[in-house]
C-alpha cells in the first residue's frame, strides 16, 4: 500500500464548477501538506501549503486536511480552462530526514481538464 | 529571478552511455533534491543535498550519483544508463529545514534505448 493515495482521473468538469480534489495517507507523522499544480511538460508549482489541520483559503483555492481520518482535499470555485493541469498532493513529517531537509511524498497526481 | 534552472531539457541515451544532468538555482537555497517521475509512480526521491558538499540517498538512489560543488548547483550523474531510467527528471531547491516549501525545475525529458 502506498503512503499517499490519489485517484489519477482524468477529472473533467463543465467551466464554473467546483471541484474536489483528495488524497488520503497512512502516516499519522505528516505534519505538512500541500498541493502543487502541474502543467503538462512543466515541473510542479506550489498552489497551497497548510500545517496540521484546518482549512486555508487563497482566492478560489481552499485547501482542508482532516488528520483524524487521514485526508486531505483541495477544492477550487468558479474553474476555468486554465486550471486544467495536473494536481500533486504532497506530505511531510518534520526533519524525516537525517541532517534536515524535507522528504515530501507525493501522490501520483489528479489530472483535471476544465472544459469551456 | 530565474528560479530553479536544469539542463539539458531533453536527451535521448544508448544503453551503456552516460551523461549528467545539470541543476542551478538563484535563491540561494541551501536544501537541492533530485526527483524522477514516471507514470503510476509519482515523484520519487533520487538524492538531495541540504548544503554545499554534501549529498545523501533518497528513495531511488541505485545507478544516479550526485554531487554539490557550489551552493548554487546540483548535478546528477548517470554512469551507464539503462532504459529503466528513462524518465522525467526534476531538481528543487528549498530555504531550509523550517521549510517545506520545494521550488521545482521545468524538468529534464530522458529516453534510454
Amino acid at each position: 500500500q502506498k503512503e499517499v493515495e490519489q485517484d489519477p482521473g482524468p477529472l473533467s468538469v463543465p467551466e464554473g464548477a467546483i471541484v474536489s480534489l483528495n488524497c488520503t495517507y497512512s502516516n499519522s507523522a505528516f505534519q505538512y501538506f500541500m498541493w502543487y499544480r502541474q502543467y503538462s511538460r512543466k515541473g510542479p508549482e506550489l498552489l497551497m501549503y497548510t500545517y496540521s489541520s484546518g482549512n486555508k483559503e487563497d482566492g478560489r483555492f481552499t485547501a482542508q486536511v482532516d488528520k483524524s481520518s487521514k485526508y486531505i482535499s483541495l477544492f477550487i470555485r468558479d474553474s476555468q480552462p486554465s486550471d486544467s493541469a495536473t494536481y500533486l498532493c504532497a506530505m511531510s513529517a518534520a526533519n524525516i530526514l537525517t541532517g534536515g531537509g524535507n522528504k515530501l511524498t507525493f501522490g501520483t497526481g489528479t489530472q483535471l481538464k476544465v472544459e469551456l | 529571478n530565474a528560479g530553479v534552472t536544469q539542463t539539458p531539457k531533453f536527451r535521448v541515451l544508448k544503453t551503456g552511455q552516460s551523461m549528467t544532468l545539470l541543476c542551478a538555482q538563484d535563491m540561494n537555497h541551501e536544501y537541492m533534491y533530485w526527483y524522477r517521475q514516471d507514470p503510476g509512480m509519482g515523484l520519487r526521491l533520487i538524492h538531495y543535498s541540504v548544503g554545499e558538499g554534501t549529498t545523501a540517498k533518497g528513495e531511488v538512489p541505485d545507478g544516479y550519483n550526485v554531487s554539490r560543488l557550489k551552493k548554487q548547483n546540483f548535478l546528477l550523474g548517470l554512469e551507464s544508463a539503462a532504459p529503466s531510467q528513462t524518465s522525467v527528471y526534476f531538481c528543487a531547491s528549498s530555504l531550509d529545514s523550517s521549510t517545506d516549501t520545494q521550488y521545482f525545475g521545468p524538468g529534464t525529458r530522458l529516453t534510454v534505448l
